[in-house]
Parts: C-alpha cells; structure tokens; sequence
C-alpha cells in the first residue's frame, strides 16, 4: 500500500500561512494526491486535490513537485477555526475501491493559537 | 459538492445488543461505499468496502460476521454491529465516491456515527 507521511503536529498563528508537507515515495503515476480536514466528532471534509505543480482553490494550494514524491498543503492566514487534522491520500481517483486511496496515514494535528 | 449522510450520529446500546447504522449518498449514486472506525486520537481506519448488489470486502483483521454490511441500492449502505460490545465503541465512518461527470473521484464522508456500547 502506498505510505504517506506527515508531521504528527504542527502550532501556528493567526494569520499566518500554514504548509504541511507530505511524503510519499511509492506514488503511482496513475495516482493523485488528495487532502482531507478532520474536526473532532465529524467526517473528514475533501479539502484540495491534484497530480502535478500546482492547484489552488478558495481554501487552500497544492504544491507537487515534478517528482511528486512529496506534496504541501499551503493554506493562507489561518484562523482558529482551521484548528483541526489533516490527512493526505494517495491514489487512483478513478480506481474501483482500491485500498490505497483509501488507507489513511497518521495526519497532521494543526493548532492554531490566537 | 457531493453529500453523504449518517444516521444515526450518536448510539448508545447495551452490550449484546445489535446496531445498525445507515449510509446514504444524497445527490450522487455510489456503487461503492466505504466504512471506516476511528479511535479516540487514532486517525481512521478503513474496515470494508460495501459493493452495490455484492457481498462487501473486509479488510484484515475485521471479522465480517461481526460487522455486517449491506448495499441494496446505489444510494443506501447500512453497517450492523451484531453483539455488540464495550469494545465495539467507536466512531465509525461512511464515505463513497462519486465518479459523475462533475466528479474527480474524491472521497466524500458522512458526519460519522460515535457508537457507545455499555
């Protein structure tokens, strides 16, 4: 199965720019590269995904680079509120139920102090 | 975006005692339904992928008879926790994937079910 890795925690500040970079060696070259935002008691919500260089939406940016063994989830000026988990899965989006996408890694507790 | 909902999002059972917990895809059909547990501070783990009209898919270690899953329709997965335990207790996960025209084939979760068993 393909193995990600994070920083198990990361502390920032308001307002500040928060990146959290995940490792991923074994990536597939059909796999692509999703972030999810997990608050306590709820279901993981889809941030961002991509394949290569960069995607940006209204929350956040995905930064790959051309090796794509490593991705950063850039999110811009956190607020309190962005105090949660975050997890990067790697796979197939198009896949049948392939467990690779769909292993979870340890995730990277964000705290946002005021 | 897509929406799938849980229900219920909170059960208390005593032990020995069945619960059934339902998973439904409300704008999306979903051949594929997954079902994650998750432990206090433990990131999620996936337990078996439900198949539309087939028997679910277990991952190692999960005991099918114990965790009974069924997919009758493209929009509904239930997940039985039969004699349930105190060990049992968990917050347990849905999610399915919408592979429509506007989809990218991302995840989506429901709210999640927190099952405590007494």
């Amino acid at each position: 199965l393909a193995k990600t890795t994070q920083p198990i925690s990361m502390d920032s500040y308001e307002g500040q720019e928060v990146n959290i970079t995940c490792s991923h060696n074994n990536i597939a070259t059909n796999d692509y590269i999703t972030w999810y935002q997990q608050f306590p008691s709820q279901g993981p919500r889809f941030i961002i995904q991509g394949y290569k260089t960069k995607v940006t939406n209204e929350v956040a940016s995905l930064f790959i680079p051309a090796d794509r063994k490593s991705s950063t989830l850039s999110l811009p000026r956190v607020s309190l509120s962005d105090t949660a988990v975050y997890y990067c899965l790697v796979g197939d989006p198009s896949g049948s139920g392939s467990a690779r996408q769909l292993t979870f890694g340890s995730g990277t507790q964000l705290t946002v102090l005021p | 975006g897509a929406v799938v909902s849980q229900h219920p999002s909170r059960v208390i059972c005593k032990s020995g005692t069945s619960v059934k917990i339902e998973c439904r895809s409300l704008d999306f059909q979903a051949t594929t339904m997954f079902w994650y547990r998750q432990f206090p501070k433990q990131s999620l783990m996936l337990m078996a992928t439900s198949n539309e009209g087939s028997k679910a898919t277990y991952e190692q270690g999960v005991e099918k008879d114990k965790f009974l899953i069924n997919h009758a329709s493209l929009t509904l997965s239930t997940l039985t926790v039969t004699s349930a335990h105190p060990e049992d207790s968990s917050f347990y996960i849905c999610s399915a994937r919408d592979h429509g025209g506007r989809g990218t084939g991302e995840l989506f979760f429901g709210e999640g079910s927190r099952l405590t068993v007494l």
